[in-house]
């Protein structure tokens, strides 16, 4: 069965600090990846996906970057928080067009 | 651009009674998806439709992309079946999946 697993749970960062957010997934070959976003008592808007390694494509511009370093694994950062970056941040994977979550990282940026 | 418009945005149900949960999409959308996100946060996938209807337990869903709309019927609901609820589409277009605002589901004694 494929698991996949988001780290950390929750963040609370400055504004202008860095940040790094991971996903892996396990027990599934070369999957798509995706991060999406989810503001406050918000919809979910997607922001990048990956199909191969080291292959991103960027959905949204939010002054954040994706990076795909291995098959399983996909991390989302930044090198300067905005206030804008806080909200609940989401790994997916989809098989056969159906999209699985992960737990997700709750970020509050202070 | 392609739109996904979701109806309600809140629901109060009484355990045992039922509803209905609606998506209007301004253009076709080959796919429609339904989610469960709970207190936590966490998103479960309930359905995925190309086409007609699918049913599980309680839940029952319908997706009839000539007339742009999706229904997600539940029956008999439980406390646990609150949250909230978003559909998402994908568009003709572009294939990304586009989501709605979601409907509040609170489910009481």
């Amino acid at each position: 069965a494929q698991t996949i697993h988001q780290w950390p749970v929750a963040e609370i960062k400055a504004v202008g600090s860095p940040l790094s957010l991971g996903c892996t997934i396990k027990g599934k070959s070369s999957p798509n990846l995706y991060w999406y976003w989810q503001a406050t008592g918000g919809t979910l808007q997607q922001l990048f996906y990956s199909i191969t390694v080291g292959q991103v494509e960027s959905v949204v511009q939010l002054n954040l970057s994706a990076s795909r370093p291995k098959d399983d694994q996909f991390i989302l950062s930044t090198e300067k928080l905005l206030l804008s970056h806080s909200g609940f941040y989401l790994c997916a994977w989809d098989s056969a067009e159906t999209l699985y979550f992960g737990s997700g990282t709750r970020l509050t940026v202070l | 651009g392609d739109q996904v418009e979701q109806s309600p945005s809140a629901l109060s149900l009484h355990e045992g009674t039922g509803s209905a949960l609606r998506c209007n999409f301004t253009t076709t959308m080959r796919a429609v998806q339904w989610f469960q996100q709970n207190s936590r946060g966490s998103l479960i996938n309930l359905f995925y439709l190309a086409s007609g209807t699918k049913e599980n337990g309680r839940l029952k869903s319908t997706f009839n992309s000539k007339e742009s709309y999706s229904t997600l019927h539940i029956r008999d609901a439980q406390l646990e079946d609150s949250g909230t609820y978003f559909c998402a589409a994908e568009g003709g277009n572009t294939g990304k999946l586009i989501f709605g605002l979601g409907t509040t589901l609170q489910v009481q004694p």
